[in-house]
């Protein structure tokens, strides 16, 4: 599976937009990009995921570059409730593939 | 989104117990669950997968006469943590896949707090 590398951590101020960047530079074709986050002391949440095209949802947009090695998650209007641990992960497309989890990037959502 | 529970929340047992978590999807047909661990100020780390009616797989350096899963049916699977010593203290979380209707995405449980005394 390709690793990703995100920033350890981030601030935000309450009401602006968080930018969560994700390098993966050596991700495959058949690999989905996927962001989950982690409020303290409870399970991952699913936000969004994207093989090659931006997408959008209720909580963020993925911004994946045109060469895919990287992407950016945007939230765009933080509250203090987004304050959690925001992992970006790549994985192949077959149902098969497991999601291993980095270090991810705790961001702090400030008022 | 599909939800998925654990039961129990918490749990605090002697050295030397075995220990049970039981993780259901309510309102989906999990072919595929997975069980993580998580050490405090630490990231998920894979534990196992299991195929319902098969036998799990585990990650390296994961102990599988340890950690004994059971995936016994599409709703439901267990984790036993057997004989646990303080070492095994940590967050258990469970996910699930629905690969019956063709969906990709996995839906985490909320996580079992396991304290060995």
């Amino acid at each position: 599976d390709a690793k990703t590398t995100q920033p350890p951590s981030m601030d935000c101020a309450e009401g602006r937009a968080a930018n969560l960047p994700c390098n993966h530079s050596t991700i495959s074709g058949n690999e989905y990009v996927y962001w989950y986050r982690q409020i303290h002391s409870q399970g991952p949440q699913y936000i969004i995921h994207g093989l090659k095209n931006n997408e959008t949802n209720e909580m963020a947009s993925l911004i994946i570059t045109e060469d895919r090695k990287s992407s950016t998650l945007i939230l765009p209007h933080a509250t203090l409730r987004d304050t959690a641990v925001y992992y970006c992960i790549v994985r192949p497309t077959s149902n098969t593939g497991k999601l291993i989890f980095g270090q991810g990037t705790t961001l702090q959502v400030k008022p | 989104g599909a939800v998925v529970s654990q039961h129990p929340s918490w749990v605090i047992c002697k050295s030397g117990t075995s220990v049970k978590i039981e993780c259901r999807s309510l309102d989906f047909q999990a072919t595929t669950m997975f069980w993580y661990r998580q050490f405090p100020k630490q990231s998920l780390m894979l534990m196992a997968t299991s195929n319902e009616g098969s036998k799990a797989t585990y990650e390296q350096g994961v102990e599988k006469d340890k950690f004994l899963i059971n995936h016994a049916s599409l709703t439901l699977s267990t984790l036993t943590v057997t004989s646990a010593h303080p070492e095994d203290s940590s967050f258990y979380i469970c996910s699930a896949r629905d690969g019956v209707a063709g969906v990709n995405e996995q839906f985490f449980g909320p996580g079992t707090r396991l304290t060995v005394l």
